[in-house]
């Protein structure tokens, strides 16, 4: 089992449509969780952390993590074309002190105007 | 939020030879981690520059094929020694107190 799984995608919607972007993660001792996102040829951009159970709103993303499930999601809502990005979901490793992180192979995401 | 700053943004290097990597941070931080992301696959540790004391390598990563300095608390290298085209990959480097990351080396081993 990986210790991060993300569905590859791509993931279409339509421009003004909801994105949901799930994550699941196979270590019951991670305390964050991060969302990046990656526009091809450029570096990770971080957009949400998430360290609680339930949701946390940043704008038109909402993260929102669930840890008896071992489930992290990501909502985009109104979701733009410039959107259209690969999203990268992180965990961090149980114990290891300074946060470092195991990341998912991402989401494709493609948002059509 | 801390801004990171890579050198060189992309290479092209032979095989064989070696290229270090500069990545400088704007404020102190607590650690520096550097990650490898090769075409088309996600970001793997390699390892986490320690300020005062040796690099921590994770699996699969030795300090003879990566070495790393860590002179102060706003700077690292990495060094890609004897490379080869295996090597070709984004080169990251991130801090452990904000998650950000720096712009990437790009390197391609011929």
């Amino acid at each position: 089992q990986k210790e991060v799984e993300q569905n590859s995608g791509p993931l279409s919607v339509p421009e003004g449509a909801i994105a949901s972007l799930n994550c699941t993660y196979s270590d019951r001792g991670s305390q964050s969780f991060f969302w990046y996102r990656q526009y091809s040829g450029k570096s990770p951009e971080l957009i949400m952390s998430i360290y609680s159970n339930g949701d946390k709103e940043d704008g038109r993303f909402t993260a929102q993590l669930n840890k008896a499930s071992q489930y992290v999601s990501l909502l985009i809502r109104d979701s733009q074309p410039s959107d259209s990005a690969t999203y990268l979901c992180a965990v961090d490793r149980p114990n290891t002190g300074f946060q470092k992180l195991v990341f998912g192979t991402g989401t494709r995401l493609l948002v059509s105007p | 939020s801390a801004v990171i700053s890579q050198k060189p943004s992309r290479d092209i290097c032979q095989r064989g030879t070696s290229l270090t990597i500069q990545c400088q941070v704007d404020s102190q931080v607590t650690m520096m981690f550097w990650y490898r992301q090769q075409p088309g696959q996600s970001l793997t540790l390699i390892a986490t520059a320690n300020q005062g004391s040796e690099a921590t390598y994770e699996s699969g990563f030795v300090i003879d094929k990566f070495p790393i300095s860590r002179p102060n608390l706003t700077f690292s290298t990495l060094t890609v020694s004897n490379m080869s085209p295996e090597d070709s990959s984004i080169y990251l480097c991130s801090d452990s107190d904000t998650q950000y990351f720096g712009p990437g080396t790009r390197l391609t081993v011929l």
